[in-house]
């Protein structure tokens, strides 16, 4: 079946470092990929989505790049803020447009000043 | 516009006890979907609803019952609880066609 892979965390930065989180997939047929964040204390939020190969999702400085032939959708961002400090979520849906999201474990990132 | 609220933010049951987690939203979305999330595990889909008297099963549907007579609300029910439903809760709602992008903002079970 369709599972997420997600980079053991907890991660802890200082401010302005650069990050990635990683994420792999394994899923049939060519999946939408997504990341959600969940800061503290609230439900989680949509924060970039690809639907093809190649695709880029950005937000918030945020970048993802579908890459098939890893099966991979890392998660990076240049420099990070304390306001950035959450749990991120890499996700996929094997069917366009159908709510049956599948997550991966999860990944806490702090940020020191 | 309060977007997705759910009730309770807490509860405590005991085995064998039932209840219904409450959710709604006032965005007008077709699509809503009930969510459990357990330490390291990430979320697991447990039921959804495409639309007003259409629900199905997710991942982990067993002892859950669901039900949509409305477009904005989606019940969530605990038929008798047990110690492996210990969990926090998600519902989540998002136009048609779009996979979950609201979500709530948690209700958190306890099982004894």
């Amino acid at each position: 079946g369709d599972s997420v892979t997600q980079m053991e965390g907890p991660v802890t930065l200082s401010e302005e470092a650069f990050l990635t989180i990683n994420c792999t997939y394994t899923a049939t047929g060519y999946p939408s990929l997504f990341w959600y964040v969940q800061y503290p204390g609230e439900g989680l939020q949509l924060l970039l989505k690809a639907t093809k190969a190649d695709d880029k999702g950005s937000n918030k400085g945020f970048e993802a790049t579908y890459r098939k032939e890893t099966t991979s959708f890392h998660l990076e961002k240049g420099s990070v803020q304390v306001s950035d400090s959450a749990v991120y979520f890499c996700a996929l849906s094997s069917i366009q447009g159908a709510q049956k999201l599948v997550f991966g474990q999860g990944t806490r990132l702090t940020i020191n000043p | 516009n309060a977007g997705v609220t759910q009730t309770p933010k807490f509860q405590v049951l005991k085995t064998g006890q039932s209840m219904t987690l409450q959710c709604a939203q006032d965005m007008n979305h077709e699509y809503m979907s009930w969510y459990r999330q357990d330490p390291g595990m990430g979320l697991r889909l447990i039921h959804y609803s495409v639309g007003a008297g259409i629900t199905d099963q997710g991942e982990v549907p067993n002892g859950y019952n669901v039900s949509r007579s409305t477009t904005e609300d989606f019940p969530l029910r605990l038929l008798s609880a047990a110690p492996s439903q210990t969990s926090v809760y998600f519902c989540a709602s998002s136009p048609a066609g779009v996979v979950a992008q609201y979500f709530g903002p948690g209700t958190r079970l306890l099982v004894l």
